[in-house]
C-alpha cells in the first residue's frame, strides 16, 4: 500500500528565504507526482505536476523535484513571500492505478513579513 | 468556466439525518472524485467516476455513504443515516484526460459538514 509522508508538519521562515519542502513515498512505481496548495477554507490548487520519466517541473518560483528511485520529491520555493502561506499537500498516481491520487498530509507553510 | 462548484458550502445536522452533498463539474471533464478531509487522516479519495460510470468506490467508509452521477454535469454524495464521526470538509475534483493538463485535478472549495 502507498504511503505518502511530508516532514515537517508545519514551518515558519522569514520573508525572502529560499526554502525546501519535501515529500517521501514508500512505492516507486509512481505514475506521476502532484504538488497542490491549500489556502485555510479552501480547495485545493494543483502547482506542478511530474511524470515520472521527469526529474523536475518549474514554474515561477516554485521548482519541484522527483528521485523515484529514492522514493522522494521535494518543492523548493525562492524568495518566499507572504503570500506563499499555505499549506502544501503532494501525492502520487500509482503506476496503474488509473486516476487515484494518494495524498500526503501537507506541510503548513507561514511566512513571515 | 465557473470551476467545480459545491453546494452547500456548509451543513450542520444532527446525527441520524440523511445528508446529500451536491458537485458541478468543469464542463468537459470525464473524472470526478468525491475526497473526505479530517484532521487526523488527512485527505481520504472516497469514490471515484469515469464518464458518470463508478469505477473504483473502496474508500467509501460503509454502506451509509453512496454517491451518484446521473449525468456529466452533477454529482451526489449521501449520507443516511449521518453520524457524528462523519464531520469532516468533503471536496469534489474533476479531471480531463484528454488534454495537455492530464491528471490535474481541480477542487471545489468544499462542504464543511458538521454532525451534532
Amino acid at each position: 500500500k502507498q504511503e505518502v509522508t511530508q516532514i515537517p508538519a508545519a514551518l515558519s521562515v522569514p520573508e525572502g528565504e529560499n526554502l525546501v519542502l519535501n515529500c517521501s513515498f514508500t512505492d516507486s512505481a509512481i505514475y506521476n507526482l502532484q504538488w497542490f496548495r491549500q489556502d485555510p477554507g479552501k480547495g485545493l490548487t494543483s502547482l506542478l505536476l511530474i511524470q515520472s520519466s521527469q526529474r523536475e517541473q518549474t514554474s515561477g518560483r516554485l521548482n519541484a523535484s522527483l528521485d523515484k528511485s529514492s522514493g522522494r520529491s521535494t518543492l523548493y520555493i525562492a524568495a518566499s513571500q507572504p503570500g506563499d502561506s499555505a499549506t502544501y499537500l503532494c501525492a502520487v498516481r500509482r503506476f496503474g492505478g488509473a486516476q487515484k491520487l494518494v495524498f500526503g498530509q501537507g506541510t503548513r507553510l507561514t511566512i513571515n513579513p | 468556466d465557473a470551476g467545480v462548484i459545491q453546494s452547500p458550502r456548509h451543513e450542520v445536522t444532527e446525527m441520524g439525518q440523511e445528508v446529500t452533498l451536491r458537485c458541478k463539474p468543469i464542463s468537459g471533464h470525464d473524472y470526478l472524485f468525491w475526497y473526505r478531509q479530517t484532521m487526523m487522516r488527512g485527505l481520504e479519495l472516497l469514490i471515484y467516476f469515469n464518464n458518470n460510470v463508478p469505477i473504483d468506490d473502496s474508500g467509501m467508509p460503509e454502506d451509509r455513504f453512496s454517491a451518484k452521477m446521473p449525468n456529466a454535469s452533477f454529482s451526489t454524495l449521501k449520507i443516511q443515516p449521518s453520524e457524528p464521526r462523519d464531520s469532516a470538509v468533503y471536496f469534489c475534483a474533476s479531471t480531463f484526460t484528454g488534454g495537455p493538463s492530464t491528471d490535474t485535478q481541480y477542487f471545489g472549495p468544499g462542504t464543511r459538514l458538521t454532525v451534532l
